[in-house]
Formats: structure tokens, C-alpha cells, sequence
């Protein structure tokens, strides 16, 4: 158990909705990343917070935003879903800027 | 872009034999993720590196900064090693951008 955890563990929607991903990090790590595992794209980086501010920009899509609230849990929005966006979402924590990742069980996301 | 590539892509062997997967990079990094994911989808932190050697158990992770190389060795193999094996940087860009390039990883099967 890496500390991290994640809600939900499987959604399953359809095209055109929206839908929140949750992350809440290890107990006192200040940076949050969310990652997308895809078939054809396989691991590749979103977005990543720093006690509460967006600090980088992966191959995030336009119509996904993210965000850190005070107590340091973020949430992935996910609006105009479309079938390419069936994925696992998995958030990590990491205590400072060079401090090793630990991944949350990830959000197995299907796009009816 | 940093261009993470692993070899083997698939590793078949036996229980006991001595594994040795391989990671180049194209560009300068800050450190080195190597990451387990089993069967049911979960990411492990296997090692961070940034020079050097590390060691735990049976698993060994070496780097060559100068050869932008790095191996990840597991030692007397068991079945239950048999996952995905992923290695990932982060760039050493200076902009605060610690997301991770992942490779495209290695599917290890050890049999008995």
C-alpha cells in the first residue's frame, strides 16, 4: 500500500459526459502528479500540483482541468468524454521535487 | 523530448535465471524511475536513481549518466517477479517540470 489513494476505482460513462477523479497523497508529500495509461499511448504524464499550485503541464487535453485544494487532495475533471479517453488515471504523490513517486491503484475510466 | 526506450519489450525465462532489462534516454535527466506493475494494474517504485547503483533484495538498478543507460537486474528469478517492468525519467529541464517520460516497458514471465 503506497499510501496513496484514489476514488473511484472503475467508472464507467458515456461520451459527451464529465466525471471527477479523486486523489488524496501520502500523509505530508506537497506535490501531486496525474498520469493516463492507455493502450495505444501507454504511460504519459498530465499535470502535476505543488502545495496547491499547478507547477507543469504534460499532454494534457483541453477539455480535462485538474486542481489542489488546501488540505493537498487534487481532483481530475474529465468533460466531453470520448471513447479515446478509456484509460487507467493513476495520481502520484512525492514529498518534494526530488523525492521518489509513490502511485496510487489508479481509476480505471470506460467510455461507452 | 526525452525518448525513453527498453529492451527486451518481452522477457520469457526460467525460475532461477538471471534477468537483465535495459533503458536508454535521448536527453540530460535529474533521475531515473524503475516501476513494477502487475497483472491487476497497480505501479510500484521499484528504485530512483540519479547516479550509481541501488540495491534491495533481489532486484539491482544501475545507471550511466554518461552513456544515458541504465539496467535493472533481478537475481535467482521467481515467478512471482513476473509483471511489467517500466523505466521512466524525469527531465532535467530546471523549469519545475518532475513529470515522467515512461518507457514503453518490459513484460517479464518467469516460469517455474
Amino acid at each position: 500500500d503506497s499510501g496513496v489513494t484514489q476514488t473511484p476505482k472503475h467508472l464507467i460513462t458515456a461520451t459527451g459526459q464529465r466525471v471527477t477523479l479523486r486523489c488524496s497523497p501520502r500523509s505530508g508529500d506537497l506535490s501531486v502528479y496525474w498520469y493516463q495509461q492507455s493502450l495505444d499511448q501507454g504511460l504519459q504524464f498530465l499535470i502535476q500540483y505543488y502545495n496547491g499550485e499547478e507547477r507543469a503541464k504534460g499532454n494534457i487535453l483541453e477539455r480535462f482541468s485538474a486542481q489542489q485544494f488546501p488540505d493537498l487532495h487534487s481532483e481530475l475533471n474529465l468533460s466531453s468524454l470520448e471513447l479515446g479517453d478509456s484509460a487507467l488515471y493513476f495520481c502520484a504523490s512525492s514529498l518534494g521535487r526530488s523525492d521518489t513517486q509513490y502511485f496510487g491503484p489508479g481509476t480505471r475510466l470506460t467510455v461507452l | 523530448k526525452n525518448e525513453v526506450e527498453q529492451s527486451p519489450q518481452n522477457l520469457t525465462a526460467q525460475e532461477g535465471e538471471f534477468i537483465t532489462i535495459n533503458c536508454s534516454y535521448s536527453v540530460g535527466i535529474s533521475a531515473l524511475h524503475w516501476l513494477q506493475q502487475h497483472p491487476g494494474g497497480g505501479i510500484v517504485s521499484l528504485f530512483m536513481l540519479s547516479s550509481g547503483k541501488k540495491k534491495h533484495g533481489r532486484l539491482i538498478a544501475t545507471i550511466n549518466i554518461q552513456e544515458k543507460h541504465s539496467s535493472l537486474h533481478i537475481t535467482a528469478s521467481h515467478p512471482r517477479d513476473s509483471a511489467v517492468y517500466i523505466c521512466a525519467v524525469k527531465g532535467d529541464l530546471g523549469g519545475g517540470a518532475d513529470g515522467l517520460t515512461f518507457g514503453k516497458g518490459t513484460h517479464l514471465i518467469i516460469q517455474p
